[in-house]
C-alpha cells in the first residue's frame, strides 16, 4: 500500500512565477490536508480537502494560494506570483472517511523562491 | 497563538537511557493528540496517539502519557536508540468525537539526540 505521494520534491521558482505541487493521497484516504513548514518552526495547517470540496481554509492566505482536489487526479495547491517568503516545505497528509484523526504525512514539497 | 508548546527545543540523551519529551497545549477542545518523528527532508512519520478518554497509551518502546487537569502529555522512549534521534513534533485536534475530520496543530518540535 504505497504511502502519500508528493511531486515535485524540490521546485525552484522566481519572483512572480507560479508554482504547483501535487499530493496523492494513500489508496482509499479521502481526505487531504496541506500544511506549511518555515525554516526553524513547527507545521501550520493551510486548507482541508474532501474529494472537489474545500472542508476548511482557514490556514490559507487570502490571495494567491488556492487548493483543489477533483473528482479524479491528485490534489494540488497552487501558489501564484510567488514571493521570497513562500519558500518553504510544503507538506500534504491524508486520512481515511471514516474520521481524520490520524493523519499521514507525504515526504513533502520544498519550494525555493529565487 | 501557540495553543500546542514544546518548550524544550532540544534534548540529548544516551543510549539505553529513557527519553521523556514534554508538550502543553491550551485549548480545551482538543480530544485526541498525536507525535509524529521527522528526519531532515521528510516528512513527518506517525508514532503514537492518545485519545483524551485515556491517560495513557503504549506502543513497544513508546509511551504516551495524558494529564488532561494539567493540559499536558509526554512521550517517553525507553531505552533510547541512536536511530531515535530526530525532531518529534506533538499534536493535537479537536474532531475525533465530533466524528468530523479536523486539522492538526503542531508544536514547534524538540530535536532529541540519542548518543553512544
Amino acid at each position: 500500500n504505497a504511502g502519500v505521494m508528493q511531486n515535485p520534491r524540490h521546485l525552484v521558482r522566481r519572483r512572480g512565477q507560479e508554482a504547483r505541487l501535487r499530493c496523492s493521497p494513500m489508496k482509499g484516504h479521502s481526505h487531504v490536508y496541506w500544511y506549511r513548514q518555515l525554516p526553524e518552526e513547527g507545521l501550520k495547517f493551510m486548507v482541508y480537502l474532501q474529494k472537489e470540496n474545500i472542508i476548511d481554509e482557514s490556514g490559507m492566505p487570502k490571495e494567491r494560494f488556492s487548493a483543489e482536489f477533483p473528482k479524479e487526479g491528485p490534489s494540488i495547491l497552487r501558489i501564484q506570483q510567488v514571493v521570497r517568503g513562500d519558500s518553504a516545505a510544503y507538506f500534504c497528509a491524508s486520512s481515511p472517511p471514516t474520521s481524520g484523526d490520524t493523519q499521514y504525512f507525504g515526504p513533502g514539497t520544498r519550494l525555493t523562491v529565487l | 497563538d501557540q495553543q500546542v508548546k514544546q518548550n524544550s527545543p532540544s534534548l540529548s540523551v544516551q543510549e539505553g537511557r529513557i527519553s521523556i519529551l514534554n508538550c502543553d497545549y491550551t485549548n480545551s477542545m482538543f480530544d485526541y493528540f498525536l507525535w509524529y518523528k521527522k528526519y531532515p527532508a521528510e516528512g513527518p512519520t506517525f508514532l503514537i496517539s492518545i485519545s483524551s478518554i485515556k491517560d495513557k497509551n503504549e506502543d513497544g518502546r513508546f509511551t504516551v502519557f495524558l494529564n488532561k487537569s494539567a493540559k499536558h502529555l509526554s512521550l517517553h522512549i525507553v531505552p533510547s536508540q541512536p536511530g531515535d534521534s530526530a525532531v518529534y513534533f506533538c499534536a493535537a485536534t479537536g474532531g475525533r468525537y465530533t466524528g468530523t475530520a479536523s486539522k492538526l496543530t503542531f508544536g514547534t518540535g524538540t530535536r532529541l539526540q540519542v548518543t553512544l
